[in-house]
């Protein structure tokens, strides 16, 4: 069953802002990611946080953990209009190989 | 290295009908992925596939649905007398490793039912 869920569902900005986008899920997790996907086209993987990592920073993206409350976020910072997308999250469970997506929030950035 | 690759990117099919989708991992990965998309919405999981073996089918419909990955070739994802509530992107992804790794991702067969 999906687990993930994404706030905001959906989320529209200026070009050089800030966006957060926050995942809740509900069970133990190894892992959780985040990934991006572009209109039509397949998902981009852009940053895995393990259950014992609490933030972590790719570029302009930085994740954050918090197994307490059993959610992450996703910041993007500085954005840009390329930046526009759905972004989804989504966790190993358990001793489950398969990765479960949430139903994403779609970003758009508006030059 | 080529990414994952899958084919048809786009599949027209009448009621009642064979969809074969296929899907060849990225080089070096020997474990396939298949999911879901409906329009608007997440991707749900179909089925986990090591070289010859279903590890994971827990998201598979019992019937019509089935997945292979021989010892050569590509991960087969076959749908039998296909409906049009089949309609819907589907996409393969791959792995090098059998946990907590990054999966990498297909552009998806759309698959259309008339």
């Amino acid at each position: 069953s999906q687990q993930g869920e994404e706030d905001p569902q959906a989320l529209s900005i200026q070009e050089g802002e800030n966006a957060t986008m926050n995942c809740s899920y509900k069970t133990s997790i190894n892992n959780l990611q985040w990934y991006r996907q572009n209109s039509g086209r397949g998902l981009v993987h852009l940053i895995l946080i393990r259950s014992n990592e609490r933030e972590k920073h790719s570029g302009r993206l930085r994740v954050t953990l918090d197994t307490s409350k059993k959610s992450s976020s996703l910041l993007i910072t500085a954005s840009r209009a390329a930046d526009t997308a759905s972004y989804f999250c989504a966790e190993t469970q358990g001793g489950s190989e398969k990765l479960v997506f949430g139903k994403g929030m779609k970003l758009t950035v508006n030059p | 290295n080529a990414g994952v690759m899958q084919n048809p990117r786009h599949l027209v099919r009448r009621r009642g009908q064979e969809a074969r989708l296929r899907c060849s991992p990225m080089k070096g990965h020997s474990h396939v992925y298949w999911y879901r998309q409906l329009p608007e919405e997440g991707l749900k999981f179909m089925v986990y596939l090591q070289k010859e073996n279903i590890i994971d089918e827990s998201g598979m419909p019992k019937e019509r649905f089935s997945a292979e990955f021989p010892k050569e070739g590509p991960s087969i994802l076959r749908i039998q007398q296909v409906v049009r509530g089949d309609s819907a992107a589907y996409f393969c992804a791959s792995s090098p490793a059998s946990r907590t790794g990054e999966l990498f991702f297909g552009e998806g067969s759309r698959l259309t039912v008339l």
